[in-house]
C-alpha cells in the first residue's frame, strides 16, 4: 500500500463549489504540506503543518485553507473554487530533524475547475 | 529569497548516452541541502538524489550524479547510461532548514529519451 495517498485522484468541479482534497499517509511523519503545480512553473508551497497544532502558509495559500485533524491526515480546502485554482495538487509529508529532511510525496490530484 | 533555476525547459538523448540538466540556486544560507526529483508520466513525484551543501563529495546514486559547484551555486545533474524509462519532468529543489523551513523548485526540465 502506498505510504502517501490522496483523495480523489481527479476532480472536475464547477466555479463557486467548495472543495476538499484529503491526504493521509502511513509513514508517521510529523511534517506534511501542500503543492500545487502548473505546467511551466514547478512546484509551488500552499500550506504546511510540522505537527497538529502547527499550520503555516506558504507562499500562494490565498483562496486556500487547511484542516490537520490527525497526525496522519492533512486536508486542503477551497472555499469557493476558481478556473485559475485548475492545477494538480500534491500532497508531501517529511520526518524532520536534521539531514535535508526529505520529502514524500502522493500520487496527486487532478483537480478542474469548470 | 531563495531561488532555483533551470534554465533548459526541454531536453532530448538518445537512449544509452550521457546527458547534463542544469540547475542554478540562490541562497544566503550556508547550510542546505539540494535534491533533483523526477516525475514520470504517471506524475509521481520520485526522488532521484540529494546533496549536503557542506560536503564536497558529489552525489552519486547508480547512474545519476550530480555536479556541485557551491561557489557558483551551480547543482547539475548527471545521467548515464540513458534509459527510456529516464523520460520525464525533473525538478531540482533548494532545501533550507530551522525556523526558516523552506523547499523551493525550480520550473523543471522535460528530458525525452529517443529509442
Amino acid at each position: 500500500d502506498a505510504d502517501v495517498t490522496q483523495t480523489p485522484r481527479n476532480r472536475i468541479t464547477k466555479t463557486g463549489k467548495r472543495i476538499m482534497l484529503e491526504c493521509s499517509q502511513t509513514k508517521g511523519h510529523d511534517r506534511m504540506y501542500w503543492y500545487r503545480q502548473d505546467p511551466g512553473l514547478g512546484l509551488r508551497l500552499i500550506y504546511y503543518s510540522f505537527d497538529v497544532k502547527d499550520i503555516n502558509k506558504g507562499e500562494i495559500s490565498d483562496g486556500y485553507s487547511v484542516s490537520r485533524q490527525a497526525q496522519a491526515k492533512f486536508s486542503l480546502s477551497l472555499e469557493s473554487a476558481i478556473p485559475n485554482q485548475t492545477a494538480l495538487y500534491f500532497c508531501a509529508t517529511s520526518l524532520g530533524g536534521s539531514g535535508g529532511d526529505e520529502q514524500f510525496f502522493g500520487p496527486g490530484t487532478r483537480l478542474t475547475v469548470l | 529569497a531563495q531561488t532555483v533555476t533551470q534554465s533548459q525547459p526541454e531536453m532530448s538523448v538518445q537512449e544509452a548516452e550521457t546527458v547534463t540538466l542544469s540547475c542554478t540556486y540562490d541562497t544566503s544560507e550556508n547550510n542546505y541541502y539540494l535534491f533533483w526529483y523526477k516525475q514520470p508520466p504517471s506524475r509521481q513525484m520520485i526522488l532521484v538524489i540529494r546533496q549536503e551543501a557542506y560536503k564536497q563529495q558529489n552525489a552519486t546514486e547508480n547512474r545519476f550524479s550530480v555536479n556541485f559547484q557551491k561557489a557558483a551555486k551551480s547543482f547539475s545533474l548527471k545521467i548515464s547510461d540513458s534509459q527510456l524509462g529516464d523520460t520525464a519532468m525533473y525538478f531540482c529543489a533548494h532545501y533550507s532548514g530551522g525556523s526558516n523551513y523552506k523547499l523551493t523548485f525550480g520550473k523543471g526540465t522535460l528530458l525525452t529519451v529517443n529509442p
